[in-house]
C-alpha cells in the first residue's frame, strides 16, 4: 500500500497568514494527488485535483504543487472560513489511500 | 452538475449486513470512463477507501475489507451499491459515495450517511 504522510498534523495560524501543508507518498505517484478540506459534520470538499488543478468555485488563495512523492497545499492568505481539516489522497494505485489529516486552528 | 446521494438504514445490528445505495444524477454512470467508489470515516477519525466499481462491472476492494465487501453497479437505475457483511461496532462510520478512482479526474462526493452498528 502507498502510505501518505501529511505534515504537520496540526497548526495554529492567524487570519492573513500564509499556510503550507505537505504530503509525502511512500513511492512516486506522478500527479495522482487530490487535496480536500473538511469541516465538522460535512463531507470532504475537493480543493485541488491532479496535484495542481483548482476545483471550480474554490478560491484562488488555495494552490497545489508537486509530483512524484512530494506535494504541497498552500493557502496564501488564511481566511476565517479556512479553519478546518485538510486531507491529501492518492489515486495512483490500489488501495486508494488518504493522509492522516492536518488540523488548521486559529492562533 | 453531477450529484451523488447515499441512502440506506442508519442503524444495523451486529453480525448483519450493511447495505447502502448511491443515486447519481446530472450524469450517466453507463459507459462513463469513471470509477464509482465508497469511502468511510469513523466518528472523529480519518478517511478509509472501501472499494470501487467501473461502468463495466469491474470491482476493486480494499484488502482490509475485501472478504466482507461487495460493490455493484446498476446502470439502468444510474446507481451503485455497497454491501458490507458481518458488521461490528467498528464499522460504525459516515459512509460516502464518490466518483473517485484511479484517474486524474476531479472527484465528486456525496454528502455522506451515518451508519451505526448497535443492537
Amino acid at each position: 500500500d502507498i502510505q501518505m504522510i501529511q505534515s504537520p498534523s496540526s497548526l495554529s495560524a492567524s487570519v492573513g497568514d500564509r499556510v503550507t501543508i505537505t504530503c509525502r507518498a511512500s513511492q512516486s505517484i506522478s500527479t495522482y494527488l487530490n487535496w480536500y478540506q473538511q469541516k465538522p459534520g460535512k463531507a470532504p470538499r475537493v480543493l485541488i485535483f491532479a496535484a495542481s488543478n483548482l476545483e471550480s468555485g474554490v478560491p484562488s488563495r488555495f494552490s497545489g504543487s508537486g509530483s512524484g512523492p512530494d506535494f504541497t497545499l498552500t493557502i496564501s492568505s488564511l481566511q476565517p472560513e479556512d479553519f478546518a481539516m485538510y486531507y491529501c489522497q492518492q489515486s495512483y494505485s490500489t488501495p486508494l489511500t488518504f493522509g492522516g489529516g492536518t488540523k488548521v486552528e486559529i492562533k | 452538475q453531477l450529484q451523488l446521494q447515499e441512502s440506506g438504514p442508519g442503524l444495523v445490528k451486529p453480525s448483519e449486513t450493511l447495505s447502502l445505495t448511491c443515486k447519481v444524477s446530472g450524469g450517466s454512470i453507463s459507459g462513463s470512463n469513471y470509477y464509482w467508489s465508497w469511502i468511510r470515516q469513523p466518528p472523529g477519525k480519518g478517511l478509509e477507501w472501501i472499494g470501487s466499481t467501473y461502468s463495466n462491472g469491474y470491482t476493486n476492494y480494499n484488502p482490509s475489507l475485501q472478504s466482507r465487501v461487495t460493490v455493484s453497479i446498476d446502470t439502468s437505475k444510474n446507481q451503485f451499491s455497497l454491501n458490507l457483511t458481518s458488521v461490528t461496532a467498528a464499522d460504525t462510520s459516515v459512509y460516502y459515495c464518490a466518483r473517485l478512482g484511479f484517474t486524474v479526474d476531479c472527484p465528486h462526493w456525496g454528502q455522506g450517511t451515518l451508519v451505526t452498528v448497535s443492537s
